[in-house]
Order: structure tokens, then sequence, then C-alpha cells
């Protein structure tokens, strides 16, 4: 079974740049998460899809930016305009349903996106 | 809101055992995991826990009190591969998941 894939797995772009990123989920898995990782803490969630609706984006600074997932599949989150405090690693993860249980909710991560911004 | 508080750093010498606690305050509770994650990769599942009590798998092994906020992972025979940052997620009452800092194991020879 092919896991998460996340593209790309490094970017560095100059600060008021726009930068997007690309996860495609574990086949079949209706949960995927968009996390947001600084060097030395815990992932920190920013949105969360079921499918290709919004559970929970309280945590996404809306201002600048933005995730989609269109058909409940790809997703794309996108930045705009970045600033210095965005470099990060950007994780993706799924897991099969939203809900009670470690069957339906164990997360399994793709490799995460190296933002810098410069 | 929710707070997950663990120790930021432990060391450990190979052959060992080391327990990394991981203390909660949530708005409801829905479940506990613990992942591994090696400097440069993804997190990895270890277990899961939702019922106070032992959760054991080989080495590793998750205990979770739900009155006391608590739960700790424990690990035996340590091995040099070992060394990684372990992730305490809580999921509260929303069943959104939040992560606590992670604690660095460094496992010396």
């Amino acid at each position: 079974e092919a896991g998460v894939a996340q593209s790309p797995r490094y970017k560095i772009i100059e600060k008021r740049q726009s930068v997007a990123f690309w996860c495609n989920p574990i086949s079949g898995h209706a949960t995927l998460y968009w996390y947001q990782q600084i060097l030395g803490q815990g992932p920190k969630l920013l949105i969360q899809f079921q499918n290709n609706g919004v559970v929970d984006d309280s945590q996404l600074p809306k201002d600048r930016f933005s995730a989609e997932r269109l058909k409940g599949v790809d997703s794309t989150l996108k930045i705009q305009p970045a600033k210095l405090e965005d470099s990060a690693v950007y994780l993706c993860a799924s897991s099969p349903r939203f809900g009670a249980g470690a069957s339906t909710d164990t997360q399994y991560f793709g490799p995460g996106t190296r933002l810098t911004v410069l | 809101g929710q707070n997950i508080d663990q120790p930021t750093e432990m060391t450990a010498t190979e052959g060992a055992i080391v327990q990394i606690n991981c203390t909660y305050q949530t708005s409801g509770f829905n479940g506990l995991f613990w992942y591994q994650q090696h400097a440069g990769e993804a997190p990895t599942f270890l277990s899961y826990n939702v019922l106070d009590g032992l959760e054991e798998k080989g080495r590793f092994s998750s205990f979770l009190s739900r009155s006391k906020g608590y739960s700790y992972l424990l690990l035996k025979e340590l091995q040099m591969k070992d060394s990684a940052s372990y992730l305490c997620a809580v999921k509260g009452g929303s069943y959104i998941p939040t992560f606590g800092r992670g604690t660095s194991l460094i496992v010396h020879p």
C-alpha cells in the first residue's frame, strides 16, 4: 500500500512570495490533515478535512493560508504572502475516517515539505 | 482548550528502560496516541490508549490513567535506533487531535 505522498520536499522562497504544497493521502482515507511543525516543537494542526468538507480550521491563519480538497482526495495548502515565521515543516497526514478508535483515527504521515522563508 | 505537557529531553543508556510521561488537560477525552519521530522524518504511530491500563506491544508499552490525565510510554531494552522524539497526542471532546511538544530521547552506549 502506497503511503502519503507530498511535494515538493523542500522549498526556499523569499518573504512576501507565494508557495503551494500538494498532498495525496492513502487511497480510501477519508480524513486529511495539514500540520505545521516548527523546529523543536510538536505538529500544530492547521486544517482537517473529512472527504472534501472542513472539520476544523481554527488554527489556520486565514489571512494568508488557504487549503482545499476539491474531490475529497488530493489536497493543496497555499501560503500567500509568506512571512519569515512560516519557516517550518508542513506535514500532511491521513486516516481512514474521523471518529473514535485507533483503527479509524491513527494518522499516517507523509514525508513533509521543509519550507524556508528568507 | 487543551494542554499537553511532556519533558523536553531525556537521556538513557543502551539496554536500559526509560519512561516518558505525558500529562494532559482536555475538554472531554477520546483517546491518546504516542508517535515516534526520527530527526528529519515524519511521525510514525506507536500506540493508542482510550481505556485505563497498560497496552503492551513488543519493547514498547503505553499506560493511561484518565482520572489523572496521565500517560506514559515505556521503552525496554533500549537500542541506539530508539533515539528520536516521542510525541504524545490527545483527542479531546471534539475528536480533533492535539500534539504535545515532544520528548527528545537520546540513547547512548
